[in-house]
């Protein structure tokens, strides 16, 4: 099993929907967990962190299940810019090891 | 002014050669990652420095080696280049901070590896 799974989607919308991901990891001691977005053939980079309370920033909302071992991410409005990869990533040791799910891929629609 | 900076963007070589790829970061962060993300796009660590120490060293072929000069530099050199090397390579870089969900890791560009 891997240690992070994600739906790897694609998910289709139209802009203005709202869409949700989940990710679920497998180490129950996991201490942090972020959302990052990827473009096509660029780099990952941080969308944002997500926070045992739940935390939201603008139209995007994460929120932590640590009983079902599941973080999730939800988009609002949703926009053509939007369409990405987003990649969950959880650290699940003292040593900054982060493991990345493989993805899930979104793509607005007009 | 990049932050996490790779050389070369893209390499291209046949198999069985040794090449190397060198990455710089300019954010004084005391962790540094080499990552390899292969054709499935899944994202997986191989290595991570810190303060110019090996921490982890994940199931990776011993033809990969990384060099550490300084906190700032982690070079990957891949002896033996074999068609399943193709991929591309990101470094990364992090801060050691005690609220461990701001530990934001910053990415190079990524040099994409292919072995002919």
């Amino acid at each position: 099993r891997k240690e992070v799974e994600q739906d790897p989607g694609p998910f289709n919308v139209p802009e203005g929907a709202t869409v949700a991901f989940n990710c679920t990891y497998s180490n129950s001691a996991s201490q942090s967990f972020f959302w990052y977005r990827q473009d096509c053939r660029k780099e990952p980079k941080l969308l944002m962190s997500v926070y045992s309370s739940g935390n939201e920033d603008g139209r995007f909302t994460a929120q932590l299940n640590r009983a079902s071992q599941y973080i999730s991410l939800l988009i609002r409005d949703s926009k053509l810019s939007d369409s990405a990869t987003y990649l969950c990533v959880v650290n699940m040791d003292n040593f900054n090891k982060f493991y990345f799910g493989s993805g899930t891929k979104l793509n607005v629609k007009p | 002014d990049t932050a996490v900076s790779q050389t070369p963007k893209y390499l291209v070589t046949q198999m069985g050669n040794d090449k190397s790829i060198k990455c710089e970061q300019n954010l004084g962060h005391d962790t540094m990652y080499w990552y390899k993300q292969d054709s499935k796009k899944f994202l997986k660590i191989m290595f991570s420095y810190n303060n110019k120490e090996l921490i982890i060293n994940e199931t990776v072929p011993n033809r990969f080696s990384p060099k550490s000069p300084d906190k700032a530099h982690l070079n990957l050199h891949i002896n033996s280049l074999e068609l399943g090397d193709s991929a591309v390579y990101f470094c990364a870089s992090s801060q050691d901070l005690a609220e461990r969900q701001y530990n934001e890791q910053f990415f190079g560009p990524g040099t994409r590896l292919t072995v002919l």
